[in-house]
């Protein structure tokens, strides 16, 4: 079984600066991924950020980054130089056993 | 690349008739589909896998005779509600993974109302 948890329901940025988000998961498989995904108001849901969790590196998508702490199941999202199309519901997401949980979402405003 | 469309965008159906929905990878080939249900400012919860060729995989509570899954092809799965009901009403999301891959593409979501 697999549950993902992000505390956060809301964040707000100022424009051009740092946010970072988090989410905590817990999973009985020995072999998963990890993903974090954006949902703007069109409910189109896009692809940040993806980790597999046997590689310690953690990933990097342009401004977009992780913190992986895989013995605290940690998995929060950095969102550097923040942008006015970044505002969205993100979704962090654990992939294992063929399935994909979702967290129950933030909700990052940036302001302008 | 890794495109997923699905159609209708937006549906409207009296209730007892029942709807099709279609999700297609235009660019790859999906050896699984899945099917998620939005709630308004709610997460997505998955109601079944799909995989090409063989019969979908439902999540407990979801009713099979409801919602009807066919993947008839790599590229497309198809999702029928039947007698919709307005407790039916929703927002409905495929995604897609490539073969090979554990990356999962989502299509642009159906709004479904049933009245």
């Amino acid at each position: 079984a697999q549950t993902v948890t992000q505390s956060q329901p809301e964040m707000s940025v100022q424009e051009a600066e740092t946010v970072t988000l988090s989410c905590t998961y817990d999973t009985s498989e020995s072999d998963y991924y990890l993903f974090w995904y954006k949902q703007p108001p069109s409910r189109q849901m896009i692809l940040v950020i993806r980790q597999e969790a046997y590689k310690q590196q953690n990933a990097t998508e342009n401004r977009f980054s992780v913190n992986f702490q895989k013995a605290a199941k940690s998995f929060s999202l950095k969102i550097s130089d923040s942008q006015l199309g970044d505002a969205a519901m993100y979704f962090c997401a654990t992939f294992g056993n063929e399935k994909l949980t979702f967290g129950t979402g933030t909700r990052l405003t940036i302001i302008p | 690349g890794a495109v997923v469309s699905q159609h209708p965008s937006r549906v409207i159906c009296k209730s007892g008739t029942s709807v099709k929905i279609e999700c297609r990878s235009l660019d790859f080939q999906a050896t699984t589909m899945f099917w998620y249900r939005q709630f308004p400012k709610q997460s997505l919860m998955l109601m079944a896998t799909s995989n090409e060729g063989s019969k979908a995989t439902y999540e407990q509570g979801v009713e099979k005779d409801k919602f009807l899954i066919n993947h008839a092809s790599l590229t497309l799965s198809t999702l029928t509600v039947t007698s919709a009901h307005p407790e039916d009403s929703s927002f409905y999301i495929c995604s897609a993974r490539p073969r090979g891959t554990d990356t999962q593409y989502f299509g642009p979501g159906t709004r479904l109302t049933v009245l």
